[in-house]
């Protein structure tokens, strides 16, 4: 059973460029979770989502971040007009729905954003 | 708001020394308790986890106990190993303030192992 995916694992971009994160959760699970690690840092939660559906966003900047998680495909974590500041691993993780709780969360290898 | 506490590191140990690693937790309902492990260059893997007090979760020799009364799930191992070498997160899922499980981590602690 493949563990969760993230692609790419490193991402360069320059200032004002648009980042595309991508992340396909465990078999059976449809709970995704994004987190951002800044440098040192713990880390910290971003958004929640099910399949077609934003549950929890209120980790997530104001402007310029968006998730989705399509019927069909990985869940995308999306950057617009990038900043140096966005500079950080971003881990995705999933779980699947155990009676009416959401069971433990298990962690893609993360995606290394640098923006120069 | 949940928030999690834990030591500063670095902590730094020879092999085969004893290890804690304190981690307190502030929580609105009844969380459940993780530790994660991040090695170099690599996503978290959890470690163990206890679901409700009095609980011990354990793994690859590592221990930690669910303490109520102390708001506390300290880390513990009796002899480490430098492949142990990593950063600890301690973590809360508290069901009863989000709809999902969203985890409060708290800074890390990197331990390091020498021989």
């Amino acid at each position: 059973n493949a563990g969760v995916m993230q692609n790419p694992r490193h991402l360069v971009r320059r200032r004002g460029q648009e980042a595309r994160l991508r992340c396909s959760p465990m078999k059976g699970h449809s709970h995704v979770y994004w987190y951002r690690q800044l440098p040192e840092e713990g880390l910290k939660f971003m958004v929640y989502l099910q399949k077609e559906n934003i549950i929890d966003e209120s980790g997530m900047p104001k402007e310029r971040f968006s998730a989705e998680f399509p019927k069909e495909g990985p869940s995308i974590l999306r950057i617009q007009q990038v900043v140096r500041g966005d500079s950080a691993a971003y881990f995705c993780a999933s779980s699947q729905l155990v009676g009416s709780r959401t069971d433990t969360q298990y962690f893609g290898p993360g995606t290394r954003l640098t923006v120069l | 708001g949940d928030s999690v506490t834990q030591m500063e590191g670095p902590v730094t140990l020879s092999e085969e020394a004893f290890l804690t690693i304190n981690c307190t937790y502030t929580a609105t309902g009844y969380p459940s308790l993780f530790w994660y492990v991040q090695y170099p260059g690599e996503g978290l893997q959890l470690l163990l986890k206890a679901t409700k007090a009095d609980d011990k979760g354990s793994n690859k020799g590592f221990e930690a106990t669910y303490r109520k009364e102390t708001t506390s799930f300290h880390l513990e191992k009796g002899s480490v190993q430098v492949s142990d070498s990593a950063v600890y997160f301690c973590a809360l899922s508290d069901s009863g303030n989000n709809a999902g499980n969203m985890l409060t981590f708290g800074g890390g602690t990197r331990l390091m192992v020498k021989p």
